[in-house]
């Protein structure tokens, strides 16, 4: 079991490029969480989906970011037009169920760079 | 806003020390706590999972005990060793929305040989 996989680890992009990071979630697990870390904060949760589904937006930027978890596929957060504050690491994580009982099993994150 | 706090914020301890950390979070709508352990470069990994009042979880040389009523949790190491060094986070789901567990800063523990 490969776990959560993340990809790319690090991304480099210029300011008004697109940043497209992707998710695979550990195997049977339905359940995508995007969280954000910016330098010396702690994560900042951002979007929780499911299969084709997103349940729970309300700590995305209204503009400019958008994910999504596709039938089949990786789970991917999209950031469009990139300005230097959307530099941070972006952790993805998965859990089994809708549970406060399952523990979220984190991918080892993509770190953006933006020139 | 929903706050978790973490305090303190760092910590540095000498081998063999115990120590304890806190994590404080709203009292009222509780669902359900997570301890993760996040080594540097690494992922964050689960610690412990609590979901009751009075709820008390052991691994080894540590343990969390967890107060839904008056809101908080505490995290126990007994006799430190290098290799726990890491920053340790708490995440609550509750409140108004139990879509999403909403992380604390962390307390970053560093243990000297």
């Amino acid at each position: 079991n490969a776990g959560v996989m993340q990809n790319p680890r690090h991304l480099v992009r210029r300011r008004g490029q697109e940043a497209r990071l992707r998710c695979s979630p550990m195997k049977g697990h339905s359940h995508v969480y995007w969280y954000r870390q910016l330098p010396e904060e702690g994560l900042k949760f951002m979007v929780y989906l499911q299969k084709e589904n997103i349940i729970d937006e309300s700590g995305m930027p209204k503009e400019r970011f958008s994910a999504e978890f596709p039938k089949e596929g990786p789970s991917i957060l999209r950031i469009q037009q990139v300005v230097r504050g959307d530099s941070a690491a972006y952790f993805c994580a998965s859990s089994g169920e809708y549970s406060g009982a399952n523990v979220l099993t984190f991918g080892a994150g993509s770190r953006l760079t933006v020139l | 806003i929903l706050n978790v706090e973490q305090s303190p914020q760092s910590l540095h301890v000498q081998e063999g020390d115990s120590t304890n950390f806190t994590c404080s979070f709203p009292s009222s709508n509780f669902y359900a706590l997570h301890w993760y352990r996040w080594e540097t470069a690494k992922s964050p990994e689960a610690l412990f999972v609590m979901t009751l009042n009075g709820d008390e979880k052991k691994k080894g040389r540590i343990s969390a005990t967890l107060n839904t009523k008056e809101g908080y949790s505490y995290l126990y190491i007994k006799g430190s060793q290098p290799e726990d060094s890491a920053t340790y986070l708490c995440a609550f789901k509750g409140g108004d929305n139990f879509n999403k567990f909403y992380f604390g800063s962390g307390t970053k523990l560093n243990v000297k040989p």
